[in-house]
């Protein structure tokens, strides 16, 4: 029973530069959010998909962040034109259910994304 | 903005001690959960709370969910270092599918 992998697990970046971010969840899992986790911080919401559709991008901090799950199963997250205050753990978590009660979320190891 | 405020936000202490971790804020939550963070991974759900009042243990930690479901507590008796992370709650706001997360409390126990 594999559980949720994000890779790569480091990047660094150039200002300026695009990256993309990868998350694997646990295969059948109907919810998958993405949260950002600055240095000794709580993970913050970006957004979230049920199956394939993304139901709420009200945490992407600006337009340059995108996110993606076009089979509803492995997410992208694409961050464009990359700045210094992205700098960041992102976090993938897939829960078996549809969000709206209390579920358990399964949280991948983060993608720690430094940008110079 | 909904906010969970944490504290202490640091916390060392010795084996074998009693701590208590505090997560407040001034909006109604219809869940709450607790997670612990070691570094290089993603948190673990230790536990969710549902009821006001509801008092829930594991193993030598109990969590409490206060009567306003506004605030919880998450107590450790007789800490270990393997207790050793960052611990985090997170609240679901009702009629949300979000979680908030608490600031975080660190805690360190020392051998």
């Amino acid at each position: 029973g594999a559980g949720v992998s994000q890779s790569p697990r480091y990047k660094v970046a150039k200002r300026g530069q695009d990256v993309a971010l990868r998350c694997d969840p646990i295969s059948g899992h109907v919810s998958l959010f993405w949260y950002q986790q600055a240095l000794g911080q709580g993970p913050e919401f970006l957004t979230y998909f049920q199956n394939e559709a993304q139901l709420d991008k009200s945490g992407l901090p600006s337009d340059r962040f995108f996110a993606e799950r076009p089979e509803g199963s492995v997410s992208t997250l694409k961050i464009q034109r990359t700045q210094q205050e992205d700098s960041a753990v992102y976090l993938c978590a897939s829960s078996l259910v549809v969000a709206g009660g209390p579920e358990t979320q399964y949280f991948g190891p983060g993608t720690r994304l430094l940008v110079l | 903005t909904q906010l969970l405020e944490q504290s202490p936000q640091f916390l060392s202490i010795q084996e074998g001690e009693n701590l208590t971790v505090y997560c407040n804020s001034s909006s109604v939550f219809s869940s709450l959960q607790w997670y612990r963070q070691e570094p290089g991974e993603g948190p673990v759900l230790l536990v969710t709370v549902v009821t006001g009042g509801e008092v829930k243990k594991l193993k030598r930690l109990t969590f409490q969910f206060g009567d306003a479901r506004k605030d919880s507590s998450l107590h450790i008796t007789a800490a270990q270092p393997g207790d050793t992370g960052l611990y985090l709650c997170a609240g679901e706001p009702s009629g949300t599918y979000k979680y908030i997360f608490g600031t975080g409390t660190r805690l360190k126990v020392l051998a």
